[in-house]
């Protein structure tokens, strides 16, 4: 177990709906990463917040968006979803002083 | 921009074999950080090892070292007397610049299988 939690674990939806991911990272990390796996994609940096400020931008699409709490827990936007938006997408945290990442288990989504 | 490749889709290897997986990268900054992840069926992705750049001295945890060649740009995992549990999808990937941001660049990864 990595300390970093994120729910929902499955979500299933429809084309054009929207959903919302959250992630909590584990206790004291201020830095907050998103990253979706697709079978086409491999793995992607979508978006990095550190305390609360967006800090680096990756690959993420307009239609998403994400956000960190004063509580420091992050929600990752998705709108607008497409078929081609299903993938896994992981949240992970890092200890301020250090560069490992520790990732959570992964919110599954199947857009149909 | 940093890259990171993996040359081999899969690989297996008999259990308590040892067995090496290959990753080369490229990043034009000096200060960066490489590690080895594990993606077991579970998806939940797994930290195996992790090497300083700065450091000559290559990283061991246990059952898994790796091969740093710094020059060449090449950051091989072997696993020795590799089991069952070691069957997963492995990821090398790159940490370069600054780590105030470090977002984590992935190799297209290896699946690896372990047979009894």
């Amino acid at each position: 177990d990595s300390g970093v939690t994120q729910t929902p674990k499955h979500l299933i939806t429809a084309t054009g709906q929207r959903v919302t991911l959250r992630c909590s990272p584990r206790s004291g990390d201020l830095s907050v990463y998103w990253y979706q796996q697709s079978l086409d994609q491999g793995l992607q940096f979508l978006i990095q917040y550190y305390n609360g400020e967006e800090r680096a931008k990756g690959n993420i699409l307009e239609r998403f968006s994400a956000q960190q709490f004063p509580d420091l827990h992050s929600e990752l936007n998705l709108s607008s979803l497409e078929l081609g938006d299903s993938a896994l997408y992981f949240c992970a945290s890092r200890p301020g002083a250090q560069d490992t990442q520790y990732f959570g288990p992964g919110t599954r989504l199947t857009v149909l | 921009a940093q890259t990171v490749t993996q040359s081999q889709p899969e690989m297996s290897v008999q259990e308590a074999e040892t067995v090496t997986l290959s990753c080369t990268y490229d990043t034009s900054e000096n200060n960066y950080y490489l590690f080895w992840y594990k993606q077991p069926p579970s998806r939940q992705m797994i930290l195996v090892i992790r090497q300083e750049a700065y450091k000559q001295q290559n990283a061991t945890e246990n059952r898994f070292s790796v091969n740093f060649q710094k020059a060449a740009k090449s950051f091989s995992l072997k696993i020795s007397d590799s089991q069952l549990g070691d069957t997963a999808m492995y990821f090398c990937a790159l940490i370069s610049g600054g780590t105030s941001y470090g977002k984590l660049t992935f190799g297209q990864g290896t699946i690896l299988t372990v047979h009894p």
